[in-house]
């Protein structure tokens, strides 16, 4: 069946490092990939996503390259601020799992001054 | 704007009672999706509905039941509250289509004493 892994939180950083979080996934087909962030107290919103392999989604200053050879989708940015303190979701849709979501268990994000 | 909204933010009921989990979406979006969130184990699927009166079972749906009478609304029903559905429960929608991005709701953090 489907499944993501994602690195264990929680991860803090200095305002303006760089960050990094870990995603990686087993499906069956061709998996669409997604990061969802969720802010304190509320739901989680698409924070970008790649449809095909080498694909690259952006947004916010957050990156992800979808790399079949190695079944990954890491997050990354190359300068953090304490408004990204969030929950980070790495998630899957495949067509062999009924086109619905399966999510990793999230990576609590911590920015500090 | 797009827009999934829930009942309630918080709810405390107690052990036995049975509950009811509002969504309402007003995107016109055929599916519709609920899932309970718990630290460490990421979102899990309960149930979905492609459309109006139209139910599928997700990951866990035991001792939970849905309807939708209307596209719009999707409802969870705890048909005897337990103190292990304690959880944060998120609703979600999203257009049919394997591309499609899913929209989610506020959550509603329920208490079971």
């Amino acid at each position: 069946g489907n499944s993501v892994t994602q690195m264990e939180g929680p991860v803090t950083l200095s305002e303006e490092a760089f960050l990094t979080i870990n995603c990686t996934y087993t499906a069956t087909g061709y998996p669409s990939l997604f990061w969802y962030v969720q802010y304190p107290g509320e739901g989680l919103q698409l924070l970008l996503k790649a449809t095909k392999a080498d694909d690259k989604g952006s947004n916010k200053g957050f990156e992800a390259t979808y790399r079949k050879e190695t079944t990954s989708f890491h997050l990354e940015k190359g300068s953090v601020q304490v408004s990204d303190s969030a929950v980070y979701f790495c998630a899957l849709r495949s067509t062999g799992g009924g086109n619905k979501l399966t999510f990793g268990t999230g990576t609590q994000l911590k920015v500090e001054l | 704007d797009v827009k999934v909204t829930q009942s309630s933010r918080y709810l405390v009921k107690r052990t036995g009672e049975k509950v009811f989990l509002e969504c309402v979406q007003d995107m016109d979006h055929e599916n519709m999706f609920w899932y309970r969130q718990d630290p460490g184990l990421g979102l899990r699927l309960i149930y979905f509905s492609y459309d109006v009166k139209m139910k599928e079972k997700g990951d866990i749906p035991e001792g939970y039941s849905v309807s939708r009478e209307k596209k719009e609304r999707f409802s969870l029903i705890l048909e005897s509250a337990s103190t292990n559905q304690t959880s944060m429960y998120l609703c979600a929608s999203r257009q049919a289509g394997v591309m499609e991005t899913q929209y989610f709701g506020p959550g509603t953090r329920l208490l079971v004493l």
